[in-house]
């Protein structure tokens, strides 16, 4: 099945700087990569998907680019506000027909400090 | 529109009880994930239910278990606890079954097991 590294497990950065977490995974057959963010006492939230059809895609702070030779993706948060702190998780879908729905990443913790 | 509900939000339970949690999806969606989620392990999926069937299952034991009804709405019971059960339970909602590729999930905000 698949597997998902995630890297780093805390991130700690100063608010207005940028922050970059990064994801790779075993399976060159799954084809859609969303991430999630989960704040304290909530279920995940999907903030930013890319399928593997696409390299890069953005919405407003939040980017995601994708290297499928590689196998690795990344979420680049720009600009970042003391709202963005929170445990963000990359996830990988394999569509080779197997049954093992979404496989996550461990998760990274990130801490914007005022 | 509302989104996803799990019950209860918290509850224990002793080694050997079962226990019973239930989703409702989004209104219009008719699959419905379940993943367990623990400090050690991360979200691991448990079981996909799309139109009252399952269609994919993870990699647990048979005491884990669910199912859907004819509204969408999912159970998933757990039987003859064990200590290493205790997570946070979510369940997520979808429009089209994971089988069919690439597909947006709106998960609840969970339900939490402690088993002593």
């Amino acid at each position: 099945g698949e597997n998902v590294e995630q890297h780093p497990s805390t991130l700690s950065v100063q608010e207005g700087d940028s922050a970059v977490i990064k994801c790779t995974y075993s399976d060159s057959a799954s084809n859609y990569f969303p991430w999630y963010k989960q704040e304290l006492g909530k279920g995940p939230q999907l903030i930013i998907d890319i399928r593997s059809n696409v390299g890069e895609k953005k919405d407003q702070r939040i980017a995601v680019t994708l290297n499928k030779t590689a196998k690795h993706f990344s979420l680049h948060i720009t600009e970042t506000q003391p709202e963005d702190s929170a445990v963000y998780f990359c996830a990988a879908l394999y569509s080779g027909g197997g049954a093992d729905g979404l496989t996550f990443g461990k998760g990274t913790h990130l801490i914007i400090q005022p | 529109k509302a989104g996803v509900t799990q019950t209860p939000r918290y509850l224990i339970k002793t080694r050997g009880q079962q226990v019973t949690l239930s989703c409702s999806p989004i209104s219009g969606h008719r699959s419905v994930s379940w993943y367990q989620q623990t400090p050690g392990q991360g979200l691991q999926f448990l079981f996909e239910y799309f139109s009252e069937t399952q269609r994919n299952k993870g990699n647990f034991p048979g005491r884990f278990s669910g199912r859907q009804f004819s509204n969408s709405r999912s159970e998933m019971n757990v039987s003859t606890l064990e200590l290493g059960d205790s997570a946070l339970y979510l369940c997520a909602s979808s429009l089209r079954s994971g089988l069919a590729g690439a597909n947006v999930l709106t998960f609840g905000a969970g339900s939490r097991l402690t088993v002593l």
